[in-house]
């Protein structure tokens, strides 16, 4: 099993500004992935981070936009740039395909 | 790329009686099917997950039956109490891509 930790939990922002959250996993994985919930909504793939490559983004998601850093197999960054109401969502990030953070509440006003 | 398609989106039973939730995939290659259960503000909790060589798998009151032929999987609470009541999602993938696909989520309450 593996325990993340997620922070901060939730965060409100002024638009225009960035945010980075970061998970925290207490063993080594080879890739962790960050998720977006939006409002009552399905969980979408963000991003695959993987420790020394630059991270996949899926269709619809971009680099400058969501940046992420992953230094070491233990810890992954991910940030929301240049802000919009339309980011206001969770944010999550997961390992293993069973366990995830306990997300990041953004609300962007 | 893979879609998951998962029906219904709400479900409301009684307690004790069954509920079941439905999920189709297109992605021939996926081979890997896990359910989630979310409650209110908390993270995504694995409950149960099958793999494409077999066709069914149980835990106490959690099943989960997978038809590779028709491209689809469910999920069956039996004797469903109130803390059964979450959304829950479904989710395909390869095993060896890592990557997940959700369906929509069907928010399931028990009714006391």
């Amino acid at each position: 099993s593996a325990v993340i930790s997620q922070k901060p939990s939730r965060d409100i922002c002024q638009r225009g500004t960035s945010l980075t959250i970061q998970c925290q996993v207490d063993s080594q994985v080879t890739m962790m992935f960050w998720y977006r919930q939006q409002p009552g909504q399905s969980l979408t793939l963000i991003a695959t981070a993987n420790q020394g490559s630059e991270a996949t983004y899926e269709s619809g998601f971009v680099i400058d936009k969501f940046p992420i850093s992953r230094p070491n197999l233990t810890f992954s960054t991910l940030t929301v740039s240049n802000m919009s109401p339309e980011d206001s969502s969770i944010y999550l990030c997961s390992v293993d395909k069973a366990f995830f953070g306990q997300g990041t509440r953004l609300t962007v006003v | 790329g893979e879609n998951v398609e998962q029906h219904p989106s709400t479900l409301s039973v009684q307690e004790g009686d069954s509920a079941v939730i439905k999920c189709t995939y297109s992605d021939s290659a996926s081979n890997y099917f896990p359910w989630y259960k979310q409650e209110l503000g908390k993270r995504p909790q694995l409950i149960i997950d099958i793999r494409s060589n077999v066709g069914e798998k149980k835990d106490q009151r959690i099943a989960v039956t997978l038809n590779k032929t028709a491209k689809h999987f469910s999920l069956h609470i039996t004797e469903t109490q109130p803390e059964d009541s979450a959304v829950y999602f479904c989710a395909a993938s390869h095993v060896r891509a890592q990557k997940l696909v959700f369906g929509q989520g069907t928010r399931l309450t028990i009714n006391p």
